[in-house]
């Protein structure tokens, strides 16, 4: 079956460096995907991941491993407004491929 | 710019009473996805259209409808909205040949009295 699962709630200083960790189980795999969500907002993407490895985005990294299921979303430079919810979500590559599966979210709060 | 659009933001209804939620786009996607989020909890597909075809979530409620009358536009109709309705409806937008991932708008926050 299908599972994705990252932690509930996270907290780190403003300045330092964060991970979150996103592990995955599908059948097939098409993408790994990080959006950012504000508290009563909309998701907005933040990066993308088909291909193992990782991908730099200014403050924003995101690394892979299909073989492993597990991807991590690494923000450097914390800013309070990094304060938010951490979505990863994996699309598969069965029929219905454009669709998403999305985790509950991290919650990040960054402290002064 | 080109953007995913949701009327209104706030909407408060009472029990019972038949509500729709709007969306709009402006980036020519083919597959438009309602989704609902309560709090702390991931997005949860509603349904979705890839184009004229509709695909229902095998647990979406019989009291949640959709209508994509064209390309642009996409409606969520709640017939008899229950206390536990009450939720952010969140409308997303995707081009299939792309692969890219969703596109979100604004969010509808939905309050049932």
């Amino acid at each position: 079956g299908q599972n994705i699962d990252q932690p509930t709630e996270m907290t780190a200083t403003e300045g330092a460096i964060v991970q979150i960790n996103c592990t995955y189980q599908t059948s097939g795999f098409n993408g790994l995907f990080w959006y950012q969500q504000h508290a009563g907002e909309a998701p907005t993407f933040l990066s993308y991941n088909v291909l193992d490895g990782l991908e730099e985005k200014g403050r924003f990294s995101s690394f892979l491993s299909r073989s492993k299921g597990y991807s991590y979303l690494l923000l450097k430079e914390l800013q309070m407004k990094d304060s938010a919810s951490y979505l990863c979500a994996f699309r598969d590559s069965g029929a219905g491929s454009y669709q998403l599966t999305f985790g509950k979210g991290t919650k990040l709060s960054v402290i002064p | 710019d080109a953007m995913v659009i949701q009327n209104p933001r706030y909407q408060v209804t009472q029990f019972g009473k038949p509500v729709t939620l709007s969306c709009s786009q402006t980036l020519n996607h083919n597959v438009m996805y309602w989704y609902q989020q309560k709090s702390s909890q991931a997005p949860k597909l509603l349904f979705h259209y890839y184009d004229k075809d509709f695909n229902n979530e095998a647990d979406t409620p019989d009291n949640f409808q959709s209508r994509r009358p064209n390309t642009s536009f996409c409606f969520l109709d709640i017939r008899s909205p229950g206390l536990g309705d009450a939720a952010m409806y969140l409308c997303a937008t995707s081009r299939v040949e792309t692969g890219g991932g969703q596109f979100f708008g604004p969010g509808t926050r939905l309050t049932v009295l």
